[in-house]
Parts: C-alpha cells; structure tokens; sequence
C-alpha cells in the first residue's frame, strides 16, 4: 500500500463523453503525475502538479486537463473521449519536485471507451 | 531525452540472484538512474536509485558502471513475488519527469 488511492477503479464510458478520475495523494506529498498505460506499454507522462499549478506536460492533447486542490489531491478530465483513450490510467504522488524524489502510484483507474 | 536500453525479456530460477541490466550511453552528469517495477495488474514500485556510486536498500542492489553508461539491478534471492516488468529511468537534472521506457519482464521460474 502506498497510501495513494484512485477512483474509480474501473469505468466504461462511451465515444465522445467526458471522464473525470480522481486521485488522492499520500499525506504531506504537494506533486502529482498522471500517467496513461495502454495494454502492453509503459505509462506515457501526461502532466505532473505541484502546489496546485501544472508543472510539466506530456504530449497528450488539450482535451487532457488537470486540477490539483489545496489538500493536493487531484483530478484528470478527458473531454470528447475516444476509443484509444481507453487504458491505464495512474496517478503517482511526491514530496517536491526534483530527480532525487521517489514518486508513489496508485493502483490505477481502468477506463475503457466503447 | 537520455535514453535506456533493456532487454525485452528474462529468466531466471526461483532463490537464485538475478542481475538486470541497463545501458544509458548518452547519460550526463546530473541524471539520476532509478529503476521502477510494476507487478501484474498494479501500478508501479519504486526499487531503487543512485548517482555515481553504489547503492543498496531492503529491495536490491544498484552498480553503476564507472564511466555511467550503464547499470545493472540486482535482486539478491529472486521470489515468485519478484516476476515483474522492470524500468530503467533516467531522471534529467534539467527536468525531472518520470519517462518509462518499456521496461524487462523477468520471470521467475519455481
């Protein structure tokens, strides 16, 4: 357990609809990742928050937006959903931001797009 | 982007030591080298990271080459519980994003 949580754990949603998944951070952590995980493949970096503003982006279309709360929980949106979008998703906790950090992952949201 | 190169697959037995390799040519001298590890249908795990020298932890054993172009993890007695995909990582002193490369799927045979 590392005390990062994510939901919900599963969720089917069709073509063209909006999703939203949340994650809670381990407690005292202030950065937050999102990850997609396609069958097969490593996470692909979407964005990262640390202290509510966006801190980093991968190459993943606009209609991927975030938000990260006071508490440092945080949230993932995908608008107009399409059938690629269905994967892994994970969301990975830290303390700062910085390359001697150790990021916690959540067990991750399975979302599948018919 | 520092790249990692790992092999796409490995075996090995049951309570015997295991070493992974990684080769990162193009590393520079403010990357860091982690390796994360992500059991079946979970997310992933951190294991271990390092600089320049060696390092070791509860889970495994880090070398690092001299010349840092490459590194290899060592899981001291391998278990069942060990069988995993593992990722090399270098983390950029510039920016210090998570990349996942595709990793080594180790399996552990009893």
């Amino acid at each position: 357990e590392t005390g990062v949580t994510q939901s919900p754990t599963h969720l089917i949603k069709t073509r063209g609809q909006q999703v939203t998944l949340r994650c809670s951070s381990q407690s005292g952590h202030n950065t937050v990742s999102w990850y997609q995980q396609a069958l097969g493949q490593g996470p692909q970096f979407i964005f990262q928050y640390y202290r509510e503003e966006e801190n980093g982006r991968g190459n993943f279309p606009p209609r991927f937006s975030g938000l990260q709360f006071p508490n440092y929980s945080s949230e993932l949106n995908v608008n107009a959903l399409e059938l690629d979008d269905s994967a892994l998703y994970l969301c990975a906790s830290s303390l700062g931001v910085g390359v001697d950090t150790e990021a916690f992952f959540g067990q991750g949201t399975r979302l599948t797009v018919v | 982007d520092a790249k990692t190169t790992q092999p796409n697959s490995m075996e090995s037995n049951e309570e015997e030591p295991v070493h992974l390799p990684c080769n990162h040519s193009t590393i520079s001298g403010t990357d860091y080298i982690h390796w994360y590890r992500q059991l079946p249908s979970q997310g992933p795990e951190y294991v271990i990271h390092g600089l320049t020298s060696n390092v070791n932890n509860r889970m495994a054993s880090l070398a690092i080459a001299e010349d840092r172009k490459s590194s290899t993890l060592i899981l001291h007695r391998a278990t069942l519980r060990d069988a995993a995909v593992y990722y090399c990582i270098l983390r950029d002193g510039r920016d210090d994003k998570i990349i996942f490369g595709k990793g080594t799927r180790l399996h552990i045979l009893p």
